[in-house]
């Protein structure tokens, strides 16, 4: 249990479905953030949120949209996607921004497949 | 930019084999490095850290040693468990930065 909990554990969606991935950290920690992790591929940052702001979108499409309500709770909301979206998508959280030597806490991950 | 280049895997060894995973980086200041264990089925875990020069990390048998004059934080255990089966992956992060910066992951089996 890492404090982590992200909902559902795995999604299948056509193309033209949306849907949201949700996130929840029971740690107190400030910051969130959402990964992409495709096969034979290093780690992808998609977004951070620190006390509810965004602070970096890094370069993700638009049909990809994080919500983040507060600081206990992210969402990645999902809509007209490509089957190269298909992938593991993680979330985490850290007590403050990660160059403060924090480390992040991951869940276990959505597995999303794109039909 | 920051990168983080680990050894090329898979790694299948032996139970009781010793163990090491190369992770060397590039930053142009002085990060913090990590390494990260992703059990099947799960999310990444930290599983030790070192914030400057010379500091070792370690936990669980595991250890890394941050190495500033050849850039390393190569990864080491005295004796691997079927357990220990996973993939590691070997960050950065720089002071004051909000990202962290990983590689990309070695996946290691041991066999009984």
């Amino acid at each position: 249990e890492t404090g982590v909990t992200q909902t559902p554990r795995h999604l299948v969606m056509g193309m033209t479905n949306k849907k949201s991935l949700k996130c929840e950290q029971h740690l107190g920690h400030n910051a969130m953030y959402w990964y992409k992790q495709s096969a034979k591929k290093p780690l992808e940052l998609m977004f951070v949120y620190n006390f509810k702001e965004q602070t970096e979108n890094n370069s993700v499409p638009s049909r990809f949209s994080p919500e983040c309500p507060n600081s206990s709770h992210l969402f990645l909301h999902l809509h007209t996607l490509q089957p190269e979206d298909s992938a593991l998508y993680l979330c985490a959280s850290s007590q403050d921004l990660v160059g403060s030597n924090q480390p992040q806490h991951f869940g276990d991950g959505t597995r999303l497949s794109i039909l | 930019g920051d990168s983080v280049t680990q050894m090329e895997g898979p790694v299948t060894l032996s139970e009781e084999a010793f163990l090491t995973i190369n992770c060397t980086y590039t930053a142009t200041g002085y990060p913090s490095l990590f390494w990260y264990v992703q059990y099947p089925g799960e999310g990444l875990q930290l599983l030790l850290k070192a914030t400057k020069a010379d500091d070792k990390g370690s936990n669980k048998g595991f250890e890394a040693t941050y190495r500033k004059e050849t850039t390393s934080f190569h990864l080491e255990k005295g004796s691997v468990q079927v357990s220990d089966s996973a993939v590691y992956f070997c960050a950065l992060s720089e002071k004051g930065a909000q990202k962290l910066v990983f590689g990309q992951g070695t996946r290691l089996t041991i066999n009984p």
